[in-house]
């Protein structure tokens, strides 16, 4: 899997957007960029997958630009209970097969009032 | 409730001893994914099963070994217990729809004593 670099942490205050940007230099053609979402204590949670320019959802948007070196999940208007950690993801689809998924350090969001 | 089902949620035991933790997955869903997350080391892979077969094989210990049942269900074995195997152990299902949309259940909070 293409090794992913996130910051380790973010602050923001409730109600604006925050966007966190995942670095995957070596991503393959055949990669899709996901996103998790953990609470304390908590599975992780599958947030939004894509595998170029943008994808959206009821939860959040994902901006991947033409060489998908990166991406970034934008997350509009958080709230305290946006506070997560949030993990990015970078792996080929193979249904049924060996799938390692790997998780890095991911960043801790932390939402303030 | 995310559709995986976690057994216990919570089990303290003595250094030495053996516990198994058991994991029910998603309807539907084939492939079992066992992972280990300590405060320290973050999301550990451990494991995956695909209906019934071991597929992949992380950073699992020789006293750690694990199980798919024909009814799919699967048991994560723990044996000589130590202290670091403290730790919350996540089962995840998923990935035959062609998607990274893995589904974590709740845990074990595992405590060594």
């Amino acid at each position: 899997l293409a090794k992913t670099t996130q910051p380790i942490s973010m602050d923001s205050y409730e109600g604006q957007e925050v966007n966190i940007t995942c670095s995957h230099n070596n991503i393959a053609t055949n990669d899709y960029i996901t996103w998790y979402q953990q609470f304390p204590s908590q599975g992780p949670r599958f947030i939004i997958q894509g595998y170029k320019t943008k994808v959206t959802n009821e939860v959040a948007s994902l901006f991947i630009p033409a060489d998908r070196k990166s991406s970034t999940l934008s997350l509009p208007r958080v709230s305290l209970s946006d506070t997560a950690v949030y993990y990015c993801l970078v792996g080929p689809l193979r249904i049924g097969a060996t799938n390692k998924l790997i998780f890095g350090t991911g960043t801790l969001l932390a939402v303030q009032p | 409730d995310s559709g995986v089902t976690q057994t216990p949620k919570h089990l303290i035991t003595a250094t030495g001893q053996r516990v198994t933790l058991r994991c029910s997955p998603r309807s539907g869903d084939l492939s079992v994914y066992w992972y280990q997350q300590s405060l320290d080391q973050g999301l550990q892979f451990l494991i995956q099963y695909y209906n019934g077969e071991e597929r992949a094989k992380g950073n699992i210990l020789e006293r750690f070994s694990a199980q798919q049942f024909p009814d799919l269900h699967s048991e994560l074995n723990l044996s000589s217990l130590e202290l670091g195997d403290s730790a919350l152990y996540f089962c995840a299902s998923g990935g035959e729809t062609g998607t990274y949309g893995y589904t974590f259940g709740s845990g074990t909070r595992l405590t060594v004593v």
